[in-house]
């Protein structure tokens, strides 16, 4: 198993610009996870989808982050304009829901800087 | 992150001990976490515990946790230069939902 793999691994643009960030889950796992960590905030959860239904949103920064799961092994976090201030390292992580937090598995992070 | 509160910064020397510890907030959490994050790399799962349990031992890991004072430890035994890291603590919330503490940085001196 590859475990979650995210793309690109590092992703320089220029503010206003359109970043697109992708995670392919875990195969069989139904539930998947968008993370930012800055050092400032820590760790925070932007987004929580379940059966590729987005269940939890509530972390969303603001308008300018969108989130989608089109089927169960792809999802993808937009950002649209992008802002000096949504440089971070964001992680996509997915698990099995009856696991809990125990099987949750992390990608190793796209690392945005925007300039 | 900040209902779970950890310690920034622990320098041990290479085959002490370590122990980091954590307080959480969220009394009715089912279980409480370690996660270990090697830099530029993404959280790698240590180990966890259940809440009705007062300790775990894996190999060199031993947590600690007093549910009373809402307390979580890590000990790492015989500290080696591979463990330098930053360790999260990890509450969780509702059924999916994970609270993490702000890491605590360990660096071992030779």
């Amino acid at each position: 198993d590859a475990g979650v793999i995210q793309s690109p691994r590092h992703e320089v643009t220029e503010m206003g610009q359109e970043v697109t960030l992708r995670c392919k889950p875990i195969s069989g796992h139904n539930s998947l996870f968008w993370y930012r960590q800055t050092m400032m905030r820590g760790l925070e959860l932007l987004i929580y989808f379940n059966n590729n239904v987005p269940i939890d949103d509530s972390g969303m920064p603001e308008d300018r982050f969108s989130a989608k799961m089109p089927n169960a092994s792809f999802s993808t976090l937009k950002i649209q304009p992008s802002e000096p201030r949504d440089s971070a390292v964001y992680f996509c992580a997915s698990s099995l829901d009856t696991s809990g937090g125990a099987g949750m598995v992390f990608g190793p992070g796209t690392r945005l800087t925007v300039l | 992150g900040e209902d779970v509160e950890q310690s920034l910064f622990l320098s041990v020397r290479e085959g002490d001990s370590s122990v980091i510890n954590c307080t959480y907030t969220d009394s009715s959490s089912t279980y409480l976490y370690w996660y270990k994050q090697e830099p530029g790399a993404g959280l790698q799962l240590l180990t966890y515990i259940f809440s009705n349990m007062d300790m775990k031992q894996d190999q060199r890991l031993t947590v600690l946790l007093n549910k009373k004072d809402k307390h979580l430890s890590l000990r790492i035994a015989d500290t080696q230069t591979g463990d330098s890291a930053i360790y999260f603590c990890a509450e969780n919330r509702d059924d999916y939902k994970l609270s993490f503490g702000a890491g605590t940085t360990v660096t071992v001196r030779a």
